[in-house]
């Protein structure tokens, strides 16, 4: 069964650091391409990171220079390092898997985890 | 970032009826425009890819059309599951962005 499950949210004062983890079912992370969104309470959704299949990596403005994204072919899991959280970094962070259509032509977010919430408050 | 703008931010609609929801992008995007829904307390389903194509097992009732900077999610009889947050998604550049969402009350 192709799934996502995150892991790793939860309460953090302000200036503090997560991990938070994606563990994949059912295709590999090395051969995909998988992007971290978050959606802030109420509010809608704002793409925070990818991760290339090649290894290459691309981050939001909001969060550049702040978070990692990483992978661990071995475990085919997905990471995301937080640091220096701020307020309003306070959301919902969904892993999904971008997936590509039409022989690469064009791509979506086809598969999605169920989210874990980060809360940034002291 | 290439802005997107989506129309009405919410409307209120009864089983059966046709709705249409809109999305503009700040520039072109070609035909590199996805459409999502959400349900309450959910993670987003993927509807449309590539603005008009169906992703696998979304029922035929939804439909997509658009290219350039102007693009409609239509749901033809609106079923009582329809009743959600719709997204619209560019993926023309790295920098993926989302519409701010329509939401899809029941009248």
């Amino acid at each position: 069964e192709v799934q996502l499950v995150e892991s790793g949210g939860g309460l953090v004062q302000p200036g503090g650091s997560l991990r938070l983890s994606c563990v994949v079912s059912g295709f590999t992370v090395s051969s995909n391409y998988l992007s971290w969104v978050r959606q802030a309470p109420g509010k809608g959704l704002e793409w925070v990171s990818v991760i290339y299949s090649g290894g290459s990596t691309y981050y939001a403005d909001s969060v550049k220079g702040r978070f990692t994204i990483s992978r661990d072919n071995s475990k085919n899991t997905l990471y995301l390092q937080m640091n220096s959280l701020r307020a309003e970094d306070t959301a919902v962070y969904y892993c999904a898997r971008d997936n590509y259509y039409d022989l690469g032509s064009y791509d979506a977010f086809d598969i999605w985890g169920q989210g874990t919430t980060v809360t940034v408050s002291s | 970032d290439i802005q997107m703008t989506q129309s009405p931010s919410s409307l209120s609609a009864s089983v059966g009826d046709r709705v249409t929801l809109t999305c503009r992008a700040s520039q072109s995007i070609r035909s590199y425009l996805n459409w999502y829904q959400q349900r309450p307390g959910k993670a987003p389903k993927l509807l449309i890819y590539a603005a008009s194509s169906l992703q696998s097992g979304v029922p035929s009732r939804f439909s997509g059309s658009g290219s350039g900077t102007d693009f409609t999610l239509t749901i033809n009889s609106l079923q009582p599951e329809d009743f959600a947050t719709y997204f619209c998604q560019q993926s023309y550049s790295t920098a993926v962005t989302f519409g701010g969402g329509t939401k899809v009350e029941i009248k």
